[in-house]
């Protein structure tokens, strides 16, 4: 079982309408949970990242929510753009001594429509 | 402002060939980080340095090795490549310690025919 589950893996939703993708975690001891968008075939380009005593966090038209009780994040697209069509992926930070370990969820793919 | 650079973009290969990728981070960035993202799956982890030292190994296989320079871009060398091995391959950059946001380049696409 994936540490990182997202979820829907994909959604199609007309543009300007509003989405929210969700990501739920089991890896501990957490550090810090980060959102990102990765348009096919190009590097993933970090949204927002949020430790554990931080629970929303906005960039523009995406906000993002943290519950570390249920290990429980979001992210909320506001008035979607044709150009938000991508790829979303949670990732999951450890820490452990002095190593950290990134673990990525598999992702949402949005489709935004005209 | 400046973003990470991989060279190439592409690249074609074929069986038991080497290839070698290169990744210039962000200036002032001292961290780099190896992933490979197959076709249709989330990035894997291979490896990173922190000040041209390895400072985490993730699931690098025995026929790649990489190292960082003094002026702190970094090489993953490839050998035997095998068809498994077509991927995209992306270096990724921080400043600091690990924990910080990394940042991506676009990435090396390799087809090993």
């Amino acid at each position: 079982k994936n540490q990182v589950e997202q979820s829907p893996q994909s959604l199609i939703i007309l543009e300007g309408k509003n989405c929210t993708l969700q990501c739920n975690y089991t890896v501990s001891p957490f550090s810090n949970l980060r959102w990102y968008k990765q348009d096919t075939g190009r590097g993933p380009v970090s949204l927002t990242i949020m430790t554990f005593s931080e629970n929303t966090k906005s960039n523009g038209r995406y906000t993002a929510t943290l519950d570390a009780d249920t290990k429980q994040s979001s992210l909320h697209i506001t008035a979607s753009q044709l150009s938000d069509s991508a790829s979303y992926i949670c990732v999951v930070s450890v820490v452990g001594g002095s190593n950290y370990k990134l673990t990525f969820g598999k992702g949402t793919l949005l489709t935004v429509n005209p | 402002a400046a973003g990470v650079i991989q060279s190439p973009r592409h690249l074609i290969k074929e069986k038991r060939e080497t290839a070698t990728l290169k990744c210039y981070p962000i200036p002032r960035h001292d961290t780099v980080y190896w992933y490979q993202q197959g076709p249709g799956q989330d990035p894997q982890f291979l490896i990173s340095f922190y000040e041209k030292m390895q400072s985490d190994k993730g699931s690098i296989p025995d026929r790649f090795s990489a190292q960082q320079f003094s002026d702190y871009h970094s090489e993953l060398n490839m050998s035997s490549l095998e068809l498994g091995d077509s991927a995209l391959y992306f270096c990724a950059s921080s400043l600091g310690q690990p924990d910080l946001t990394q940042y991506f380049g676009p990435g090396t696409r390799l087809l090993v025919l």
